[in-house]
């Protein structure tokens, strides 16, 4: 059964500073890999989804990806307060249902 | 942005009470999925239909909850006797085949 597993499990930054997220899972066959951000109380908003080695990119967002390692990151280039909030990771387990992790709570201060 | 739309926002419920919930996928995506997210931000799986058949679902959805997508009508997850832990927020999400799942903003629950 896949593990997901995040760190930290919190994170602040200044604005602008680039912050850093990391996702290991457990199993380096499923298909692929997607960041999501969740405001309080509100819905999931998809980032960035990754299926191959190397590195995707989607505006400030960049996801990469080593299977071999097990492991995605995120990083957010210049960091605003309106990105605080709750960022999680996702393995999609090749049967079409997410394995998510617990999240990172990200606090980008002003 | 997501499109999926999910009713009631908030829902409160005494113990041993009904709690039913309504998904509206995004136009054209077969594929529905139900999701709990708990206060300590875990999610469980719940259950997947494409078009209106399940594909997939966990015990605990197959003896407590019952789930549908009726053509041509919302989705619909429903608790049929509510318990404390069942207290988080429900997370409808859709998607064409194998591709992005979109999530909608959640029915949070409450059982008193």
């Amino acid at each position: 059964q896949q593990k997901v597993q995040q760190s930290p499990e919190s994170l602040t930054v200044s604005e602008g500073a680039m912050a850093s997220l990391n996702c290991t899972f457990s199993d380096g066959t499923s298909n692929n890999f997607r960041w999501y951000r969740q405001h309080s109380a509100k819905g999931l908003e998809v980032l960035v989804s990754i299926f191959s080695d190397g590195e995707k990119e989607e505006g400030r967002f960049t996801a990469h990806l080593n299977r071999a390692n097990l492991h995605v990151s995120l990083h957010i280039r210049e960091p605003q307060p309106s990105d605080s909030a709750v960022y999680l990771c996702a393995v999609d387990t090749n049967t079409g249902k997410l394995t998510f992790g617990d999240g990172t709570v990200l606090t980008v201060k002003p | 942005n997501s499109k999926v739309i999910q009713t009631p926002r908030y829902l409160v419920k005494g113990q041993g009470q009904k709690a039913k919930m309504r998904c509206i996928p995004e136009k054209g995506h077969p594929v529905v999925f139900w999701y709990q997210q708990n206060k300590n931000n875990e999610f469980k799986f719940l259950i997947n239909f494409q078009n209106q058949e399940v594909l997939q679902q966990i015990d605990m959805t197959e003896k407590r909850f019952s789930a549908e997508c009726p053509s041509n009508s919302p989705c619909s997850l429903e608790i049929q006797s509510s318990e404390a832990g069942d207290s988080a927020l429900y997370l409808c999400a859709s998607s064409l085949p194998s591709y992005e799942q979109y999530f909608g903003p959640g029915t949070r629950l409450t059982v008193l």
